[in-house]
C-alpha cells in the first residue's frame, strides 16, 4: 500500500515545547504533503515537500524529506494550544496518467496550556 | 474567495436508505475528491472528479457513486445504506488534481446510520 504512517499516533506536550512527528512510506513520490485537522472538521494543507527537495520551512513549521529513507518529519517549534489537532501526512504518486494521494492516519497532538 | 462548501453538515438515516451529499469546489478548480474518514480506518479515497469525468477510484463498493456537472460542483451518493457507511464524508478540490496541487477542503458531511 502506498499509504503513509504516522508516528506517533498520539502525542501530548507542554505549551513551549517543540513536537515532532514522522510519516514513513513504502514506494517512490512525487511530493508529501501535510495537512492538519481540527477535531471533526476539514484538513488545512500545511506544507507540500516535492521529492527532489530535502527541507522547507513555514513559520514554526519544518518539515525535512528523505526519499532513502522513504520518510518525513514535520516539526513544530514552540507549540501553542492553538496547534492542538490530528496531522496527517500525504503521499502523492503519479500512475496510469494521474496523481493519486493518500493519507496515513495521523498523529493526535495535545498542547498543554 | 469562497472556499469548498458542503452540504449538508449533518444528517441522520436509516439503514437501506439512499444520501446524496453536494461539494461545490473553489470557483477555477476543476479536480474533486472525496474522502471518507472513520476512527477505524481514517481517511479513505473514494473517487476524484475532473472535467465532469471520473479519473479515479478507490476501493468502495458500487453502492457508492458520484458525478460532477459542467460547473465543477460534485455529488456523491450512497444507496442502500449500511451501519458501517456511518462516517464523515470529506469532499476537496484542487486546480488540476490531488497530489499535483494542494487539497483544499470542504468542513464535510457527518452521516449517521441508524
Amino acid at each position: 500500500s502506498q499509504q503513509g504512517e504516522e508516528d506517533p499516533q498520539a502525542l501530548s506536550i507542554q505549551e513551549g515545547e517543540n513536537a515532532t512527528m514522522n510519516c514513513s512510506y513504502k514506494t517512490s513520490i512525487n511530493n508529501l504533503q501535510w495537512y492538519r485537522q481540527n477535531s471533526g472538521r476539514g484538513l488545512v494543507h500545511l506544507i507540500l515537500i516535492r521529492s527532489n527537495e530535502r527541507e522547507k520551512h513555514s513559520g514554526r513549521l519544518r518539515v525535512t524529506l528523505d526519499t532513502s529513507k522513504k520518510s518525513s518529519s514535520l516539526l513544530i517549534t514552540a507549540s501553542r494550544a492553538a496547534d492542538t489537532a490530528s496531522y496527517f501526512c500525504a503521499t502523492a504518486y503519479s500512475g496510469a496518467g494521474s496523481y493519486q494521494l493518500t493519507f496515513g492516519k495521523g498523529t493526535k497532538l495535545s498542547v498543554i496550556p | 474567495k469562497a472556499g469548498v462548501t458542503q452540504t449538508p453538515r449533518y444528517l441522520i438515516k436509516t439503514r437501506g436508505q439512499q444520501v446524496t451529499l453536494s461539494c461545490s469546489p473553489i470557483s477555477g478548480h476543476r479536480s474533486v475528491s472525496w474522502y471518507q474518514q472513520t476512527p477505524g480506518q481514517g481517511l479513505q479515497f473514494l473517487f476524484e472528479y475532473f472535467s465532469e469525468t471520473q479519473r479515479n477510484k478507490g476501493n468502495f463498493p458500487g453502492r457508492f457513486s458520484g458525478r460532477q456537472f459542467s460547473n465543477s460542483r460534485s455529488e456523491m451518493n450512497v444507496s442502500t445504506l449500511e451501519l458501517g457507511d456511518s462516517a464523515l464524508y470529506l469532499c476537496a478540490s484542487s486546480l488540476i488534481g490531488a497530489g499535483a496541487n494542494v487539497l483544499t477542503f470542504g468542513a464535510g458531511s457527518r452521516l449517521t446510520v441508524l
